[in-house]
């Protein structure tokens, strides 16, 4: 399996702008996740889901983002519109179950300026 | 209650030295505590995890120590080397899926 696969790596917007990060998780896996990453608050949780289904989306910071599992082996997370504060690295990971290695893809760094 | 707080933000330690990054939780309904290291333009990776019904695991160069009744956690790299530069994330998670990361230790290990 080439892991969990995330397309684009890099993706420079303007401000207004709409974004859409893609996500491949590992086949089998069971739980998908969507991690934010900055030098000011580190890596935060945005949201998981388990079996497609969304499980908890308390770390989605604001209603601009919005995140999708039409599948098994899709998700997206959408922004709209960006704003430069959105700036960040973001991290798609997937685990089999519970309490499991959660293996994270090489993450997309977004800047919105 | 859901916060990891981890020490030292970053640490600098010579080629064959060891290498001791904390960790201190409040929630005691964690019951998952990894450790990933992350490179530079890469995502984290699961390095070494424990449970709470030990008190030490340990893989290769890397030891994890748990004291239950502090609530603190510790990461050990014993013989450092300059490829082990990285930063380290510790973490903690309640029956899984929901990870909380510590705020990192960027790690330097001089040849």
């Amino acid at each position: 399996d080439a892991g969990v696969i995330q397309s684009p790596r890099h993706e420079v917007t303007e401000m207004g702008q709409e974004v859409t990060l893609r996500c491949k998780p590992i086949s089998g896996h069971d739980y998908l996740f969507w991690y934010r990453q900055t030098m000011m608050r580190g890596l935060e949780l945005l949201i998981y889901f388990n079996n497609n289904v969304p499980i908890d989306d308390s770390g989605m910071p604001e209603d601009r983002f919005s995140a999708k599992m039409p599948n098994a082996s899709f998700s997206t997370l959408k922004i709209q519109p960006s704003e430069p504060r959105d700036s960040a690295v973001y991290f798609c990971a997937s685990s089999l179950f519970r309490n499991t290695e959660a293996f994270f893809g090489q993450g997309t760094r977004l800047t919105v300026v | 209650q859901q916060q990891v707080k981890q020490s030292p933000q970053s640490l600098i330690v010579q080629k064959g030295g060891i290498s001791i990054i904390n960790c201190a939780y409040e929630n005691t309904a964690f019951d998952y505590f990894p450790w990933y290291q992350q490179f530079p333009g890469k995502g984290p990776a699961l390095l070494i995890a424990i449970r709470p019904d030990v008190s030490e695991k340990k893989e290769g160069r890397f030891t994890i120590s748990f004291n239950k009744s502090a609530k603190q956690f510790s990461l050990h790299i014993m013989d450092s080397q300059p490829g082990d530069s990285a930063t380290y994330f510790c973490a903690a998670s309640i029956s899984g899926s929901r990870l909380t990361f510590g705020e990192g230790t960027q790690l330097t290990v001089n040849p």
